[in-house]
């Protein structure tokens, strides 16, 4: 079956430690996505890529990087800068960056800072 | 810029009832519209979307949206609702010809009762 797997779950990190959030797909897609979710807000974009070694920053870039280094994968690494960094993570992808296309998302990760 | 209101940030209905779930937003330019679902601790699934043409939308589980240019608005219904419709909806929008970047309300949660 095609679709889009994060890794893990739910994540507990300690202050002051950087963590890495898995992002896959299968379905071919050149664009991949990350977007945060707070409790009573929408969600927000934080780094988008559109090919393959190229990637933009979203309105909520600081404290966060990413890397595309293969088309299937979209990792996102939360640092320590991220001065609030508990929410629930999510991944999306779409065929290109045309706005035409639809966004397809994960299951997400829960990060909880402990 | 765009941005997006959801003029409900929770919906309380009787199962069999009809449900309209209110969505307002604002752009100086054309617009894609979108209405996703979040089941708890999941990811989102597209419902529906209007990029051109009848500006009655209809999607995925009976539900439909209608575009309404003068008013901004694309607000979704169900003519009856069932207990598994309980989740949360987001409302959210791109701008024509840009590029991907989905804009999205805080969210309505719908929640439907025996």
């Amino acid at each position: 079956d095609g679709g889009i797997t994060q890794s893990p779950k739910y994540l507990f990190r300690k202050e002051g430690q950087n963590v890495t959030l898995s992002c896959e797909q299968n379905l071919n897609h050149d664009a991949m996505y990350w977007y945060r979710q707070d409790p009573g807000q929408g969600l927000r974009l934080i780094y988008y890529s559109q090919i393959v070694n190229d990637f933009q920053k979203g309105d909520i870039a600081e404290g966060y990087s990413v890397s595309r280094e293969k088309k299937e994968s979209f990792p996102l690494t939360v640092t320590s800068a991220q001065k609030n960094p508990t929410a629930f993570y999510l991944c999306a992808s779409s065929i290109t960056r045309d706005s035409t296309d639809t966004q397809y998302f994960g299951p997400g990760t829960r990060l909880t800072v402990l | 810029a765009q941005s997006v209101t959801q003029l409900d940030s929770q919906v309380p209905v009787f199962e069999e009832a009809p449900v309209e779930l209110r969505c307002n937003y604002s752009s100086s330019v054309s617009v894609y519209l979108f209405w996703y679902v979040q089941y708890p601790n999941q990811g989102l699934q597209l419902l529906l979307k209007y990029l051109s043409g009848s500006t009655l939308v209809k999607g995925i589980n009976g539900f439909e949206a209608e575009f309404n240019k003068s008013q901004t608005s694309f607000h979704l219904r169900k003519p009856s609702v069932h207990i598994s419709d309980t989740a949360e909806y987001f409302c959210a929008v791109i701008a024509s010809g840009g590029y991907n970047k989905l804009i999205f309300g805080a969210g309505t949660r719908l929640a439907v009762h025996p």
